[in-house]
C-alpha cells in the first residue's frame, strides 16, 4: 500500500504568516491528491482536491500544488481561524492512506 | 441537503464484531455515480481510511483492515454498512462514514461526513 508522510508533524506561526505543510507519497500517485482541515471536536473540511483545485467555497489563500510523489499545501497569510490540523488523503487505484496530519498552532 | 448519520453501539466487547449504520438522507446510496465510505480516528489521533464502497456494491477495503472488515449497501438505499470483527482496543475510535462525492477522472475524495459516533472496545 502507498505510505503517505507529512511533515511537519506540529508548528507553530502567527497570524500573517506563510504556512508549508508537505506530503510525499511512497509511489507516483499523479495528482490524486487532497488536503482536508480537521478542527478539535468537528469534521474534517475538504479544502483541495486532485493536488491544486480549490474546493468550492475555500477561501483562496488555500492552495496546493505537486505531482508524482512530492505536494504542498501553503496558506499565504495565516489567519486565527485557520489553526488546526491539517491532512493530506491520496486516493489511488480505489486505495485511500491518509497523512499522519500537521497541527498548526498560535506561536 | 445532504445529512449522514452514524447508528450503533457505543460500546463492545474485545473479541466481539462491531456494527455500525450510516443513514443517508438528501440522496441515495445505489442510484448516484458517487463512492460511500468508513473513516476512523482513534483519541488523540489521526484520520485512518477504513473502507469504501461503490454505487454498484464494489468494495474496497484497507489493507491492515481487508480480514476483518464488511462494507454493504442496502437495498432500501437509504443507508450503508460497517462490520468490523475480532475488535482489540486499538479499535476503539471516532466512526465517520461519508460520501465520496468529489470526483475527477483517477480519484474520489470525501465531502460529505456524518458526525461521527465514539465506539470503545473494552470488557
Amino acid at each position: 500500500a502507498i505510505q503517505m508522510t507529512q511533515s511537519p508533524s506540529s508548528l507553530s506561526a502567527s497570524v500573517g504568516d506563510r504556512v508549508t505543510i508537505t506530503c510525499r507519497a511512497s509511489q507516483d500517485i499523479g495528482n490524486n491528491l487532497g488536503w482536508y482541515q480537521q478542527k478539535p471536536g468537528k469534521v474534517p473540511n475538504l479544502l483541495i482536491y486532485a493536488a491544486s483545485s480549490l474546493q468550492s467555497g475555500v477561501p483562496s489563500r488555500f492552495s496546493g500544488s505537486g505531482s508524482g510523489t512530492d505536494f504542498t499545501l501553503t496558506i499565504s497569510s495565516l489567519q486565527p481561524e485557520d489553526f488546526a490540523t491539517y491532512y493530506c488523503l491520496q486516493d489511488y487505484n480505489f486505495i485511500w492512506t491518509f497523512g499522519q496530519g500537521t497541527k498548526v498552532e498560535i506561536k | 441537503q445532504l445529512h449522514l448519520q452514524e447508528s450503533g453501539p457505543g460500546l463492545v466487547k474485545p473479541s466481539e464484531t462491531l456494527s455500525l449504520m450510516c443513514t443517508v438522507s438528501g440522496d441515495s446510496v445505489t442510484s448516484t455515480r458517487y463512492f460511500w465510505g468508513w473513516i476512523r480516528q482513534a483519541p488523540g489521533r489521526g484520520l485512518e481510511w477504513i473502507g469504501t464502497i461503490r454505487y454498484n456494491g464494489n468494495t474496497y477495503y484497507s489493507p491492515s483492515l481487508n480480514s476483518r472488515v464488511t462494507i454493504s449497501l442496502d437495498t432500501s438505499r437509504t443507508h450503508f454498512s460497517l462490520r468490523l470483527s475480532s475488535l482489540t482496543a486499538a479499535d476503539t475510535a471516532v466512526y465517520y462514514c461519508a460520501r465520496f462525492g468529489v470526483q475527477t477522472n483517477s480519484a474520489n475524495y470525501p465531502d460529505y461526513w456524518g458526525q461521527g459516533t465514539l465506539v470503545t472496545v473494552s470488557s
